[in-house]
């Protein structure tokens, strides 16, 4: 069946520096992208998405882009803030546009 | 504009109880999905409806779990003789009529289930 493997967190790093989280999926077809992030007392919001092949997603500075060939959708920011501390889920959509959520990233962002 | 609401927030039921988890999508929202998020772990499909109609609900865990939704806009989520196992947050989300696939769907804050 549909499944997602995400890096394991928990990623700590210090403001301004880079950041990238690993996802990569198995899915049937060309499943829509997501990234999902929750932030500490607040529910599941949508960072981004994208939902074709080679599209970058785009958010806040976030970015990710779906690679068909490596079924992959890596997250990146280039320069992060102590307020992008949150648990980071990647997520393909699946069969009837259900969600195959990862296990979770969580990023600890340090002043 | 209104969120997906759920209610209530928190529910503490003792083994064998009943429960009924209520879900209230974004007005017009034709898709509703429930999911089940264990303390760690990322939130796991349970059932879909599209309206009135449940179209998937491969992800229920057991016979105890039922989810309805009778007229097309507020959700149940009913679990029989509750077990510590379903301790759990209970997630609700909904997602607009559009064609295709790339919808949001747009989560509720859930409802923290304990089972003693």
């Amino acid at each position: 069946g549909d499944s997602v493997t995400q890096m394991e967190g928990p990623v700590t790093l210090s403001e301004e520096a880079f950041l990238t989280i690993n996802c990569t999926y198995t899915a049937t077809g060309y499943p829509s992208l997501f990234w999902y992030v929750q932030y500490p007392g607040e529910g599941l919001q949508l960072l981004l998405k994208a939902t074709k092949a080679d599209d970058k997603g785009s958010n806040k500075g976030f970015e990710a882009t779906y690679r068909k060939e490596t079924t992959s959708f890596h997250l990146e920011k280039g320069s992060v803030q102590v307020s992008d501390s949150a648990v980071y889920f990647c997520a393909p959509g699946g069969a009837t546009n259900k969600l195959i959520f990862g296990t979770g990233t969580l990023l600890a962002v340090q002043p | 504009g209104a969120g997906v609401s759920q209610s209530p927030r928190y529910k503490v039921a003792k083994r064998g109880q009943d429960v009924a988890l209520r879900c209230d999508p974004i007005s017009g929202h034709v898709s509703l999905f429930w999911y089940q998020q264990a303390l760690g772990q990322g939130p796991e499909f349970l059932t879909y409806f599209q309206n009135e109609a449940q179209l998937d609900k491969s992800g229920l865990p057991s016979d105890r779990f039922f989810a309805e939704r009778p007229e097309g806009s507020v959700s149940t989520l009913k679990i029989q003789r509750t077990q510590q196992e379903d301790s759990a947050v209970y997630l609700c989300a909904s997602s607009p009529p559009l064609r295709g696939g790339g919808r949001e769907q747009f989560f509720g804050p859930g409802t923290r289930l304990t089972v003693l």
